[in-house]
């Protein structure tokens, strides 16, 4: 069983469209992340959830919309695509986020942009 | 602000040589530190942690160790396979920042047989 799915596992569109990324974890977890990773391998945030609530947003711009319908589901929603949007986007979970969780990661989902 | 650096890669090795990645930190307070693992075309997984100073954290061969004195979590093997050729990240977290890991730029690792 799949601890952390995302679909599609692969996202090809142009620019200016808007584009949807789904995750679920069967985990149980309380906590949900994206993470966004650039063409040299860079990990960096974009958003936490606990309990469907956004606790952080990492001065991601505007046309990222994150969306938890329920504990176990974080999409996230790109409007007005750009080129500099070409990344890998991976969901994360873990059992809370005030402390040491080990945070449990999906296979990725490899945006490209043209 | 907080922040995370790895010696530069791509680091290539022979099957049962020594490895060291060395990892060194920057943050106030003290942070949790990971690493982490991602093999080619997957996501990362935990590969150990340390929670406090002097800790030790291992897990298959794998240890590094929180040193506060010298802000730094070196990922250490002292006999590497080719399976794990991989892209390791050291990471750290604070407990106030809604579980936001922190991580470097990642270390490609390459072993050959």
């Amino acid at each position: 069983d799949t601890a952390v799915s995302q679909t599609p596992k692969y996202l090809v569109t142009q620019m200016g469209n808007d584009k949807s990324i789904k995750c679920e974890q069967n985990l149980g977890h309380d906590t949900m992340y994206w993470y966004k990773q650039d063409s040299k391998k860079f990990l960096k945030i974009m958003f936490s959830y606990n309990n469907k609530e956004l606790i952080i947003n990492e001065t991601v711009p505007n046309r990222f919309s994150p969306k938890s319908p329920d504990k176990a589901h974080l999409n996230l929603h790109i409007n007005s695509l750009e080129l500099g949007d070409s990344a890998v986007y991976f969901c994360a979970s873990s059992q809370g986020w005030q402390g040491a969780y080990e945070q449990y990661f999906g296979p990725g989902t490899r945006l490209t942009v043209t | 602000g907080d922040s995370v650096t790895q010696m530069e890669g791509p680091v290539t090795l022979s099957e049962e040589a020594f490895l060291t990645i060395n990892c060194t930190y920057t943050a106030t307070g003290y942070p949790s530190l990971f690493w982490y693992v991602q093999y080619p075309g997957e996501g990362l997984q935990l590969l150990l942690k340390a929670t406090k100073a002097d800790d030790k954290g291992s897990n298959k061969g794998f240890e590094a160790t929180y040193r506060k004195e010298t802000t730094s979590f070196h990922l250490e093997k002292g006999s590497v396979q080719v399976s794990d050729s991989a892209v390791y990240f050291c990471a750290l977290s604070r407990g106030n920042q809604g579980g936001k890991l922190i991580f470097g730029q990642g270390t490609e690792l390459s072993v050959k047989p």
